[in-house]
């Protein structure tokens, strides 16, 4: 099975702040990743897939990128309605897999 | 209107049997792939069955080999997860997702409201 390792998992920042969130994989998966945003209590919600498409509707501060074992989801200045927990995914190759997830909180 | 309502979880003793549903309207069913999706308490997504959009092929994630099964009804526009000798680490919110693509390795674009699945001993 393919393994995502995100990092950091928990984030602390400031509205305005640019953020970068990284995904590993355990082996290459060539830009077969996509990237979601939770909030408590709701589904998720697909940002990017691809490695760097964005979302229909998504607004343009997201966007990913990497290919290969080595991912980033950037958001380029956070806004109150980002404050959230972010999971990558891989769709490789069955079984999928996800990271365990990065929560960004408000500093 | 794109959506996904899922239905049928509930309290379950362990050992025990469920079928989880999940209605779609607002686009083509038979056309794209669908997946489920859990969510234990507290923790992390985790990915749990697919079904391709002919219902010609279907995988499971490892930890439900042998006691899930993922379904579709064309004519009735629903998934299906029928869930079997439940435990408790099966507990969880179970989401069903639309995939982008035919055959289930785009990503997730659409998702359900979930259906909690309590497993009791």
């Amino acid at each position: 099975d393919i393994q995502l390792t995100q990092s950091p998992s928990f984030l602390s920042a400031s509205v305005g702040d640019r953020v970068t969130i990284t995904c590993r994989a355990s082996q290459g998966i060539s830009t077969y990743l996509a990237w979601y945003q939770q909030k408590p209590g709701k589904a998720p919600k697909l940002l990017i897939y691809a490695a760097s498409t964005l979302q229909s509707g998504v607004p343009s501060r997201f966007s990913g990128s990497g290919s290969g074992t080595d991912f980033t989801l950037t958001i380029s200045s956070l806004q109150p309605e980002d404050f959230a927990t972010y999971y990558c995914q891989q769709l490789n190759s069955y079984p999928l897999t996800f990271g365990g997830g990065t929560k960004v909180e408000i500093k | 209107q794109l959506q996904v309502v899922e239905s049928g979880g509930g309290v379950v003793q362990a050992g025990r049997s469920l079928r989880l549903s999940c209605a779609v309207s607002g686009f083509s069913f038979k056309n794209f792939a669908m997946h489920w999706v859990r969510q234990a308490p507290g923790k992390g997504l985790e990915w749990v069955a697919v079904i391709s959009y002919d219902g010609s092929n279907q995988y499971n994630a490892d930890s439900v080999q042998g006691r899930f099964t993922i379904s579709r009804d064309t004519s009735k526009n629903t998934l299906y997860l029928q869930v079997n000798s439940l435990r408790g680490e099966d507990t969880a919110v179970y989401y069903c997702a639309k995939d982008i693509a035919a055959l289930g390795t785009g990503a997730f674009d659409i998702w359900g409201q979930g259906t909690m699945v309590t497993v009791s001993s």
